[in-house]
């Protein structure tokens, strides 16, 4: 089946620690998108890629880093440079034509 | 820069009523529209989208949204809502130009379907 697959789906870190969210899809699609939710708010907008080896920041980039080496694969990092890492993370892809953005089922980081 | 707005937070109804959760969009050129649903802990499933033609467009799970050119609205409905529609629902538009592969959300609306 196409689809996303966003691993792990709880992921626990400590302080100071850097972590890496994994994002890969089978759908061949060209842009690939990471998105933090907070509680009770919409969708900030943290990277994207819209083709191999080339990323843009989004609105809320610092702390954070990814890589787009392969089209299926989108890591994110999360640095400790993030002072508020916990949230609900999304990462979605879409094709280079007016279609929709398919989404992931997510992973929620918690810092303890 | 494009951008949409959901302008209530919550939406209450009761079962077996219609519903409409509204959207306004603001974008230079012809707008790309969408409609996302979101269960808790779960990512945005596609509902329904904009891109041409009618003005009507129908989606997924009896939802439809009609496109309102001179209102610049995108309101999503359903003629009898069903407390399984309980969610959280986002509409979003796709850039135009250099930016077509960007996205803007909405703020979300919560949809509250009681018994």
């Amino acid at each position: 089946d196409g689809g996303i697959t966003q691993s792990p789906k709880y992921l626990f870190r400590k302080e100071g620690q850097n972590v890496t969210l994994s994002c890969e899809q089978n759908l061949n699609h060209d842009a690939m998108y990471w998105y933090r939710q907070d509680p009770g708010q919409g969708l900030r907008l943290i990277y994207y890629s819209q083709i191999v080896n080339d990323f843009q920041k989004g609105d809320i980039a610092e702390g954070y880093s990814v890589s787009r080496e392969k089209k299926e694969s989108f890591p994110l990092t999360v640095t400790s440079a993030q002072k508020n890492p916990t949230a609900f993370y999304l990462c979605a892809s879409t094709v280079n034509s007016p279609g929709f953005a398919f989404f992931g089922q997510g992973t929620r980081l918690t810092v303890v | 820069a494009q951008s949409v707005a959901q302008p209530e937070d919550q939406v209450n109804v009761a079962e077996g009523n219609p519903l409409t959760v509204k959207c306004t969009y603001s974008v230079s050129g012809n707008p790309y529209l969408f409609w996302y649903v979101q269960y808790p802990n779960r990512g945005l499933q596609f509902l329904l989208k904009y891109i041409t033609g009618d003005n009507l467009v129908k989606g997924s799970y009896g939802f439809e949204a009609e496109f309102n050119k001179s209102q610049t609205s995108f309101h999503l409905k359903k003629p009898s809502a069903l407390v399984s529609d309980s969610a959280l629902y986002f509409c979003a538009v796709r850039d135009v130009g250099d930016n077509f592969n960007k996205f803007y959300f909405g703020s979300g609306t919560k949809l509250n379907v009681k018994p």
